[in-house]
């Protein structure tokens, strides 16, 4: 089956610690996304990449990390620096061209105490 | 990009249609609108995405007025799991090179039997 997949579901980190989160899609599309979504809240974009070896950031890239070096996947690291990074992260992808329609993954809830 | 405007929350029965509008009164010449739904702790899904007057599908239809400063969600006799919130997006079309979406806050239809 095509899909996003997203690992751990749950994540738990002291606070100080870096944490990656994973995010593998194998519907061949060229762009992918990681949001984060806050209770009661909408998703704010933290990065996207339109292509391999290449990404931008969202509204909130700071205290974030990502690569592209493979199409198919885009990690994200939650640095110590991010302040508050305890929240529900999801990742997404869609097609070239077609940005409206995206995929999303099943996220994963990190919570840093 | 245009800024949506849309109700917090909603109510409605089993069996009811639910009409949910979206005001964007800053919309561009180029913008389309696109409304997702997303279930808790789950990633938001893409419903239906239209330009000008009226698309349909199986899952809902979308109503948009000539001079598209607003547009309509409806959701034909909805069951208890259309419970949800409900995105209104207006933004990049095909073609588009923006590469993004923002999300707001959507709309919560919470539906009761």
């Amino acid at each position: 089956d095509g899909g996003i997949t997203q690992s751990p579901k749950y994540l738990f980190r002291k606070e100080g610690q870096n944490v990656t989160l994973s995010c593998e899609q194998n519907l061949n599309h060229d762009a992918m996304y990681w949001y984060r979504q806050d209770p009661g809240q909408g998703l704010r974009l933290i990065y996207y990449s339109q292509i391999v070896n290449d990404f931008q950031k969202g509204d909130i890239a700071e205290g974030y990390s990502v690569s592209r070096e493979k199409k198919e996947s885009f990690p994200l690291t939650v640095t110590s620096a991010q302040k508050n990074p305890t929240a529900f992260y999801l990742c997404a992808s869609s097609g070239s061209s077609v940005f409206y329609e995206q995929y999303f993954g099943p996220g994963t809830r990190l919570t840093v105490t | 990009l245009a800024k949506t405007t849309q109700p917090i929350s909603m109510d409605s029965y089993e069996g009811q249609e639910v009409n949910i509008t979206c005001s964007h009164n800053n919309i561009a010449t180029n913008d389309y609108i696109t409304w997702y739904q997303q279930f808790p702790s789950q990633g938001p899904r893409f419903i239906i995405q239209g330009y000008k007057t009226k698309v349909k599908n199986e899952v809902a239809s979308l109503f948009i007025p000539a001079d598209r400063k607003s547009s309509t969600l409806s959701l034909p006799r909805v069951s208890l799991s259309d419970t949800a919130v409900y995105y209104c997006l207006v933004g990049p079309s095909r073609g588009s090179t923006l590469g993004r979406l923002y999300f707001g806050r959507g709309t919560q239809l919470t539906v009761w039997p």
